[in-house]
């Protein structure tokens, strides 16, 4: 069966430090890779999909980037936090293409607080 | 732009009724409509999911029913349980993304 492991789980970081997010997928060959946020009181907002190693579209300009070094590796970074990106991260998976049967599977996510 | 609409944004019902929640899109062109459930500061776990082809999905408790053409769709719960309670998001999917609603927070009370 298929997992996905998304870490860490909490996270407290700093204004102007560093962001590195990690997403795995195990099970499944070339998934579609998606990373959500959701802020306090606010619905899921996509910040990038991949379709593949090294395609990356991002969804909302801002000071996060996203990379895909491996199949089913997904990591999201930023070189320097800013207050408004504090909020919950949300890693998730699909079969690739427009599947219609495939659903969209979450991990359990890493709350972000920058301080 | 698709929209999705949730209302309302919480719903408070005795245990054992049972209830709906409604979600509303403004672009009928999906290629599906998922519904997903989410506990306080936890991840979503995927509930059901509907092809733009279907009318309704069914699992256990729990049916969605979905008209496309009216941009709607519904999630009917039987027999609730204080377990039910959680934030309820429905997606579309019109191509490889999914645009989200904000939800209906859910209480069920003993």
């Amino acid at each position: 069966s298929q997992t996905i492991h998304q870490w860490p789980a909490t996270l407290v970081q700093p204004v102007g430090s560093p962001l590195s997010l990690e997403c795995t997928v195990e099970g499944t060959s070339n998934p579609n890779l998606y990373w959500y946020r959701q802020a306090a009181g606010r619905g899921l907002q996509l910040l990038f999909y991949s379709v593949g190693i090294g395609q990356i579209s991002s969804e909302v300009p801002q000071n996060l980037s996203a990379s895909r070094p491996q199949d089913r590796q997904f990591i999201l970074s930023s070189k320097k936090l800013l207050l408004s990106d504090s909020g919950f991260y949300l890693c998730a998976w699909s079969v690739l293409g427009w599947n219609t049967n495939s659903p969209l599977h979450f991990g359990n996510g890493t709350r972000l607080t920058v301080t | 732009k698709q929209e999705v609409t949730q209302i309302p944004a919480a719903l408070s019902v005795p245990e054992g009724e049972n209830l709906v929640l409604n979600c509303s899109f403004t672009d009928s062109a999906i290629y599906n409509l998922q519904w997903f459930r989410q506990d306080p500061g936890k991840g979503l776990t995927s509930l059901l999911l509907i092809q733009s082809s279907q009318r309704e999905q069914t699992s256990g408790r729990l049916n969605a029913s979905l008209d496309k053409s009216s941009g709607r769709s519904t999630l009917y719960i039987a027999a609730s349980q204080p377990g039910d309670s959680a934030t309820y998001l429905c997606a579309v999917r019109p191509n490889e993304k999914l645009t989200f609603g904000t939800g209906t927070r859910l209480t069920i009370i003993p």
